[in-house]
């Protein structure tokens, strides 16, 4: 029984270029959550997602970043024109159904250098 | 607007027992207690949560007031494997679908 998968686990990317992370959630979750992780600071809520659909994008960024969790394949959170304050260590959660238990899983993160 | 206060960090002879505090006193009624750990570089783990009564599980026990102003992480005979940062948070239950929200949490390390 595999949890939330992560990948790439790291990435680097020159300014101005894309950054694509993916998230796979634990089976038969169909709720997803980002959070950034900034060096040596906490964790900051990005976005929830349910199939297809985005529930609560409260901490994203207004430009350069965009989130999906299409009904097949896994959730993609996009960078486009990465910056350097962009490297960060990016965590996906899923749960089963809302947070209704309080408990999510989380992946072991993307980490993306922006050179 | 932090709803929950946490000591920085604290540290723990291993094979002790690690006593977390945690202070939530704008805490309401249908708010639970959520303890989470982020150990270095991995992703963050549930550890317990709790709304009134004390709860214990196979990683540790929580501990919570009866005004449930304030509560307790116990982990009874920390390890070095605990060393992490734990983070005490308070969200409502149900099937309300919010996010959690990490505060600074308290660094433990649990030395030799």
């Amino acid at each position: 029984n595999a949890g939330v998968m992560q990948n790439p686990r790291h990435l680097v990317r020159r300014r101005g270029q894309e950054a694509r992370l993916r998230c796979s959630p634990m089976k038969g979750h169909s709720h997803v959550y980002w959070y950034r992780q900034l060096p040596e600071e906490g964790l900051k809520f990005m976005v929830y997602l349910q199939k297809e659909n985005i529930i609560d994008e409260s901490g994203m960024p207004k430009e350069r970043f965009s989130a999906e969790f299409p009904k097949e394949g896994p959730s993609i959170l996009r960078i486009q024109q990465v910056v350097r304050g962009d490297s960060a260590a990016y965590f996906c959660a899923s749960s089963l159904a809302g947070l209704n238990t309080g408990e999510l899983f989380f992946g072991e993160g993307s980490r993306l250098t922006v050179l | 607007d932090a709803k929950t206060t946490q000591p920085t960090s604290m540290d723990c002879a291993e094979g002790r027992a690690a006593n977390l505090p945690c202070n939530h006193s704008t805490i309401s009624g249908n708010e639970y207690v959520y303890w989470y750990r982020q150990i270095h570089s991995q992703g963050p783990q549930y550890i317990i949560h709790g709304l009134k009564n004390n709860e214990t599980n196979e990683m540790a026990s929580l501990i919570i007031t009866e005004d449930r102003k304030s509560s307790t992480l116990i982990l009874p005979h920390a390890t070095l494997r605990d060393t992490a940062v734990y983070y005490c948070i308070v969200r409502v239950g149900g099937n309300a679908g919010n996010m959690l929200t990490f505060g600074g949490g308290t660094r433990l390390m649990v030395k030799p």
